[in-house]
């Protein structure tokens, strides 16, 4: 079925260190993978996407690599400040449909 | 531009009522997609519309139901609330073919 799977569910990093959180997919068909960051009480927002003709993406600190073959996919935050402390979701699209499925999310801590 | 909107912000109902969540989408966006967030849990897939059709459904019982209107707005409906229905309803909007949805803030129901 459609599953997005998402590590890891916690992640705390100094100040200035760098974060990776990794997904895996499971439609071989998906072809666009957005990544949404979740602040305490707040809405969901796009930070990044990516789609299957590409291979990586990136936007200052933020990067985001695909690996089609393998069905997965990162999102890597260099220079980590404590204002990047949130929660990260990843999602995938399912074929032929703009439906995403989510992730189960990743907190992030940057510690100062 | 104004966002996607949602109404109301909090919702508090008792085992057994109904509960109307409302969405407005960003003008010029189609499909509109619901999702529950149970608390600290992820984004589960509710409900999709696109030019006032129901396109896709959840893992969700037929107590949860809504429509689309023609201007493009949208209705989650939950009825026979039961306490686990407790969650964030986030709304979100896209403009077709897909470049990632814009969400609103939600409505939180309490049951």
């Amino acid at each position: 079925g459609e599953n997005v799977e998402q590590h890891p569910s916690t992640l705390s990093v100094q100040e200035g260190d760098s974060a990776v959180i990794k997904c895996t997919y499971s439609d071989s068909a998906s072809n666009y993978f957005p990544w949404y960051k979740q602040e305490l009480g707040k809405r969901p927002q796009l930070i990044i996407d990516i789609r299957s003709n590409v291979g990586e993406k990136k936007d200052q600190r933020i990067a985001v690599t695909l690996n089609k073959t393998a069905k997965h996919f990162s999102l890597h935050i260099t220079e980590t400040q404590p204002e990047d402390s949130a929660v990260y979701f990843c999602a995938a699209s399912i074929k032929n449909t703009d439906k995403l499925i989510f992730g189960t999310g990743t907190r992030l801590q940057v510690f100062p | 531009e104004a966002g996607v909107t949602q109404s109301p912000t909090h919702l508090i109902k008792t085992r057994g009522q109904q509960a109307t969540l409302r969405c407005s989408p960003i003008s010029g966006h189609t499909s509109v997609y619901w999702y529950q967030q149970a608390l600290g849990l992820g984004l589960q897939f509710l409900l999709w519309y696109d030019e006032g059709e129901e396109r896709n459904r959840g893992n969700f019982p037929p107590r949860f139901s809504g429509r689309q209107f023609p201007n493009y707005s949208s209705e989650l409906n939950v009825n026979a609330l039961e306490l686990e229905d407790s969650a964030l309803y986030l709304c979100a909007s896209s403009y077709r073919p897909g470049r990632g949805y814009t969400f609103g803030s939600g409505t939180r129901l309490t049951v």
